[in-house]
């Protein structure tokens, strides 16, 4: 079983800077398999990601992902007041199926 | 409008049981495996169970194998959680989300959930 660790789990940051979150898979992972997710309180999750670094419809160019094999990395290039939420990234996997990392918690500063 | 409503959650007591519902509309939903996940209060997001356009796959997260069974209905449009046994760890809302496959693999489109809570 593939277990995701996201780091930091919380993240302070102000409004304009750059956020970087990581996702570090327990074996390898293929990047075809990878997406990340945005949430904000009392909301549904939102694609952001897939394929590690193919932006969803819609989401803004300062999301961007990057990896592969066991490391992931979320970056929000400017920091806009509606970023603040939660991160989490999810591998698919034939046996497994889906399975989430514990997210990642962006704050204001 | 494409869109996922979930309904059917509620208050239940330990060993009770609960049928949750999603109600999909404004895409072809024979032609998408589905899924639920789970999120217990200020925890993290937990997959819990898949199943295929056809009903032919079917997939359980080890902590309710046994006790819950997913289902569909593909004249209805509909997805269906049966969840029985349950217990105060399975409280949390439950999301019903749209599965894409293939080359790409990713959940595109979510619900806006409905409350479990297993309380005696």
């Amino acid at each position: 079983e593939i277990v995701l660790t996201q780091s930091p789990g919380t993240l302070s940051l102000s409004p304009g800077e750059r956020a970087t979150l990581s996702c570090r898979a327990s074996q390898s992972v293929s990047s075809s398999y990878l997406a990340w997710y945005q949430q904000k309180p009392g909301q549904a999750p939102r694609l952001l990601i897939y394929g590690a670094s193919s932006r969803a419809t819609g989401i803004p160019d300062r999301f961007s992902g990057s990896g592969s094999g066991t490391d992931f990395t979320l970056t929000i290039s400017r920091l806009e007041p509606e970023d603040f939420a939660v991160y989490y990234c999810q591998q698919y996997g034939s046996s497994t199926r889906w399975t989430f990392g514990q997210g990642t918690k962006v704050e204001i500063k | 409008e494409v869109q996922l409503v979930e309904s059917g959650g509620g208050l239940v007591k330990p060993g009770g049981s609960l049928r949750l519902s999603c109600a999909a509309s404004g895409f072809t939903f024979s032609s998408y495996s589905m899924n639920w996940v789970r999120q217990a209060p200020g925890k993290g997001l937990e997959w819990v169970s898949s199943i295929s356009s056809s009903s032919s796959y079917i997939y359980y997260a080890d902590s309710v194998k046994g006790r819950f069974t997913i289902s569909r209905d593909n004249a209805k449009n509909s997805l269906y959680l049966q969840m029985n046994s349950l217990r105060a760890e399975d409280t949390a809302v439950y999301y019903c989300a749209r599965e894409v496959g293939g080359v790409y693999w990713y959940f595109d489109l979510w619900g806006r959930g409905t409350l479990v809570t297993v309380s005696s």
